[in-house]
């Protein structure tokens, strides 16, 4: 399994300001996601965190909006931009730890409710 | 994105009754996944099947991965309060993609 952390657990912010949220695993990884789950909802893929090089963004999400980062094997960050109330949502990291192509856990998410 | 159907949408039972759920798709599946969620966490894995017709138990939960490969099951027995919360279930076809159905929340009445 992979020890994930992630940062900050909640925030409440305005309208229009900016949000970087941080996902650090204790392990090295092959595989980073970010997720967001609508009250409710099921989870819904935002980007995979390709390190060393730009994200893979799903279709209705793109790099301005959320951009993302993965500077090694263990760290990812993703910013969601000039944030509006439809951003309140949980933000989640996942991960695919090395060697088990077929198992994703989850980090505890960020609750970000934008006002 | 492609989305698992899962069923049911929500249950409500009581205590120490036994749990079905299942996870439908419309593609073949590699793997099939079942998460549990609690409020203000992260889903947290409960049972990673690999073949069809495997069948896998961790404690009182059983899994199973349909022979069809489309589908995947979930059964709970003698619930406790504790079971409380959302299952997911989640598959990958074939390389780092996950799919996730769409939840069932289970309430368990003492």
């Amino acid at each position: 399994s992979a020890v994930i952390s992630q940062k900050p657990s909640r925030d409440i912010c305005q309208r229009g300001t900016s949000l970087t949220i941080q996902c650090q695993v204790d392990s090295q990884v092959t595989m980073m996601f970010w997720y967001r789950q609508q009250p409710g909802q099921s989870l819904t893929l935002i980007a995979t965190a390709n390190q060393g090089s730009e994200a893979t963004y799903e279709s209705g999400f793109v790099i301005d909006k959320f951009p993302i980062s993965r500077p090694n094997l263990t760290f990812s960050t993703l910013t969601v931009s000039n944030m509006s109330p439809e951003d309140s949502s949980i933000y989640l990291c996942s991960v695919v730890p090395t060697g088990q192509g077929d198992i994703q856990y989850f980090g505890a998410g960020t609750r970000l409710s934008v006002l | 994105g492609q989305q698992l159907n899962q069923s049911p949408q929500s249950m409500f039972i009581q205590e120490g009754e036994d749990v079905s759920m299942n996870c439908t798709s419309s593609s073949i599946f590699n793997t099939w996944l079942w998460y549990k969620q609690d409020p203000g966490e992260g889903p947290v894995l409960l049972i990673a099947l690999y073949k069809a017709g495997e069948l896998t138990s961790n404690g009182r939960l059983t899994a199973q991965f349909g022979i069809t490969r489309k589908d995947s099951f979930l059964n709970i027995s003698a619930s406790i309060p504790s079971d409380v919360g959302i299952y997911f279930c989640a598959g990958q076809p074939t390389g780092n993609q996950f799919y996730f159905g769409t939840g069932t929340s289970l309430t368990v009445i003492p």
